[in-house]
């Protein structure tokens, strides 16, 4: 068990730019969920995969956040014409079918300029 | 009213105290009760789960859910230095995502 990884960890960009972020959950989990994370704030739901259905998104989720999990595995979360209110923690968890607590990754940290 | 109330704190204790973290919550589906510890500029580390009212223990800490207040609570007994970190509660209902409190940053004191 190797935790869940995400890359990058951090992230500068200028307003304007598309950015994509990677999730690897733990292997044997079937349930990936993206999270942001504003300063002073608990984590908020973007949205949710099983396997590769993304079954839920948050209206946080604007027509330019895009999220994709082809296969079942790894995760991406692709920002398009970033906007300084993007600026977040960025993070991912994994979790079995069958139940049971999430586990997240360090975050990835993004700063849009 | 928010879905999970949580006191922001912070919180400054001086090491050996024991710490009492709450949370309330207003939605009677919620049915697994989480809490994470957080520490600057990383990912949530989860630190106890439950999903019935009652206590739960795990080491140092004491997990607590009263589901008829909608009430939960982590005790932390023989607080240290390295205890010092933001803790959030997240409740999960039938649809799988987390619901977190806003986190309690907690400064244990040497």
């Amino acid at each position: 068990d190797t935790g869940v990884s995400q890359d990058p960890r951090h992230k500068i960009t200028k307003r304007g730019q598309n950015v994509t972020f990677r999730c690897d959950p733990i292997s044997e989990h079937n349930r990936l969920y993206w999270y942001r994370q504003t300063l002073g704030q608990g984590p908020e739901f973007l949205t949710y995969f099983q396997n590769e259905a993304q079954l839920e998104k948050s209206r946080l989720l604007s027509d330019r956040f895009s999220a994709e999990r082809p296969k079942g595995s790894f995760s991406t979360l692709e920002i398009q014409r970033t906007e300084q209110g993007d600026s977040a923690m960025y993070l991912c968890a994994s979790s079995r079918l069958a139940g049971g607590p999430g586990y997240f990754g360090p975050g990835t940290r993004l700063t849009v300029l | 009213q928010k879905e999970v109330e949580q006191d922001p704190g912070p919180l400054s204790v001086p090491e050996g105290a024991i710490v009492s973290l709450n949370c309330t919550y207003s939605n009677s589906a919620f049915q697994y009760f989480m809490w994470y510890r957080q520490y600057s500029r990383k990912g949530p580390e989860l630190l106890m789960y439950t999903y019935s009212s009652g206590n739960k223990e795990d080491g140092r800490f004491t997990a607590q859910v009263d589901k008829s207040s909608k009430y939960i609570s982590l005790f932390i007994r023989d607080s240290q230095p390295s205890d010092s970190a933001t803790y959030l509660c997240a409740l999960e209902g039938s649809n799988y995502k987390l619901t977190f409190g806003k986190g309690t940053l907690l400064t244990v004191n040497p």
